[in-house]
């Protein structure tokens, strides 16, 4: 079983659309997390830590919920330049374990 | 450009041959990563420095694998004996020591083994 597991979509959704995104994790020891964006052959980037409280930033809101081992992303009011593979980051010791990323494809 | 560099941006070469990939992190980052990504699949870590020490290794890491961070600057990653199981993009990343979860990735070296 992977660590970060995420349904691979994808994700078509028309622009203006409310998007969520799940994803489990299975190790409890895990401390933080978070979500990465990649955009298509380019690298990773941050996009938000994950709080139990949850975390919005714009558009986007995340959230974690420990008892159940998992999270989620919500895009609200879908854009083109949403287009992306997100990638949902568990952090233990000291390094990243990255899911396998879910696939969004916004449509005009 | 101050962001994370890696070099070359591809490379090919045959099994068996040696590669080298050089990383120039973030010159303020005391945090050097080095993943491994196929496609459709997420970035898997394989190593990490803290200056120039080579603190973690992943068991992805086989002994044909070594990095080094020998001033604490940049960093190379080699493979030996070149397999096509490592064709992969190679990505490195660096990161403050406090804030390890805001990594800066560089572009990655895209390796295909032939």
């Amino acid at each position: 079983r992977k660590e970060v597991e995420q349904d691979p979509g994808p994700f078509n959704v028309p622009e203006g659309a409310t998007v969520a995104f799940n994803c489990t994790y299975s190790n409890s020891a895990s401390q933080s997390f978070f979500w990465y964006r990649q955009d298509c052959r380019k690298e990773p980037k941050l996009l938000m830590s994950v709080y139990s409280s949850g975390n919005e930033d714009g558009r986007f809101t995340a959230q974690l919920n420990r008892a159940s081992q998992y999270i989620s992303l919500l895009i609200r009011d879908s854009k083109l330049s949403d287009s992306a593979t997100y990638l949902c980051v568990s952090e233990y010791g000291n390094k990243l374990v990255f899911g396998a990323g879910t696939i969004l494809r916004v449509k005009s | 450009d101050t962001g994370v560099s890696q070099d070359p941006r591809h490379k090919i070469t045959k099994r068996g041959q040696n590669v080298t990939f050089r990383c120039d992190p973030i010159s303020e980052h005391n945090r050097l990563y080095w993943y491994r990504q196929t496609l459709g699949q997420g970035p898997e870590f394989l190593t990490y420095f803290q200056n120039e020490a080579q603190l973690e290794k992943s068991r992805l890491l086989s002994d044909r694998f070594s990095a080094e961070r020998p001033k604490g600057s940049f960093s190379t990653l080699e493979i030996q004996r070149t397999e096509q199981g490592d064709s992969a993009m190679y990505l490195c990343a660096s990161s403050f020591s406090g804030r390890i979860y805001e990594q800066y990735f560089g572009p990655g070296t895209r390796l295909t083994v032939t």
